[in-house]
């Protein structure tokens, strides 16, 4: 079965750095990677995924991932941050082979605190 | 359109009422689920619905009863619910079940019980 650790609980960054969120997923065969963004109160929203193809994966609002087989990594990365990006931060795996298999897993998530 | 919608956005009920969640969709979806989101936790995958068919149950207690009357229609029949139940509860939308199909979710209903 495949799991998702997200080894950051909280991570606090000035508005304007750089950010780096990290996920390590174990899966046996070539996974499904999904990063989602939630907002208090809110649903998930879709940054980004990968399949296959080129490993440095673009995304909305100015995410983007790299998937590294060799670490078992997805690690999500924005060059600069902006006040709205606060908010909780799920990496999650889904097993391939069509048909939705077992949906997705998610990791536990990680907090974005945005320091002015 | 790509909007999922859910009633009521909050509930409260008691351990011997009958409610029941709500989601919408007309993005033509044929795939539509509901998760159980617990208070700092990630969502749980509680059921699929492939072509208005159960595709996947997670071994959910029977006092969560999912419905999908047609192909934009989600429901969550609650009954004789547990303090513990109490959750945020979301429900998503995808083209097809399939992996490569980006999941859409509403922003959940949340859920107390008393």
């Amino acid at each position: 079965a495949q799991s998702v650790t997200q080894p950051d609980i909280h991570i606090t960054v000035s508005e304007g750095a750089s950010l780096e969120l990290r996920c390590n997923y174990s899966y046996g065969a070539t996974p499904y990677l999904f990063w989602y963004v939630q907002s208090p109160g809110q649903g998930l929203q879709l940054l980004l995924k990968y399949f296959s193809g080129d490993t440095l994966v673009q995304g909305i609002k100015g995410f983007e991932a790299e998937f590294k087989r060799s670490q078992s990594s997805f690690n999500l990365r924005k060059p600069s941050v902006h006040w709205s990006d606060a908010a909780e931060y799920f990496c999650a795996v889904g097993a391939s082979g069509g048909g939705g298999a077992d949906g997705l897993t998610f990791g536990k998530g990680t907090h974005l605190i945005i320091q002015p | 359109d790509t909007e999922v919608t859910q009633t009521p956005k909050h509930l409260v009920m008691g351990m011997t009422n009958k409610k029941s969640l709500k989601c919408e969709q007309h993005m033509g979806h044929r795939a539509m689920y509901w998760y159980k989101q617990k208070a700092k936790k990630p969502p749980e995958l509680m059921f699929v619905y492939s072509y208005e068919k159960l595709s996947i149950n997670e071994s959910v207690p029977s006092r969560f009863s999912p419905e999908c009357p047609n192909s934009s229609l989600l429901n969550l029949h609650l009954h004789a619910l547990q303090p513990e139940d109490s959750a945020l509860y979301l429900c998503a939308s995808s083209p097809l079940w399939d992996l490569e199909e980006t999941q859409y979710f509403g922003p959940g209903t949340r859920l107390l019980v008393l």
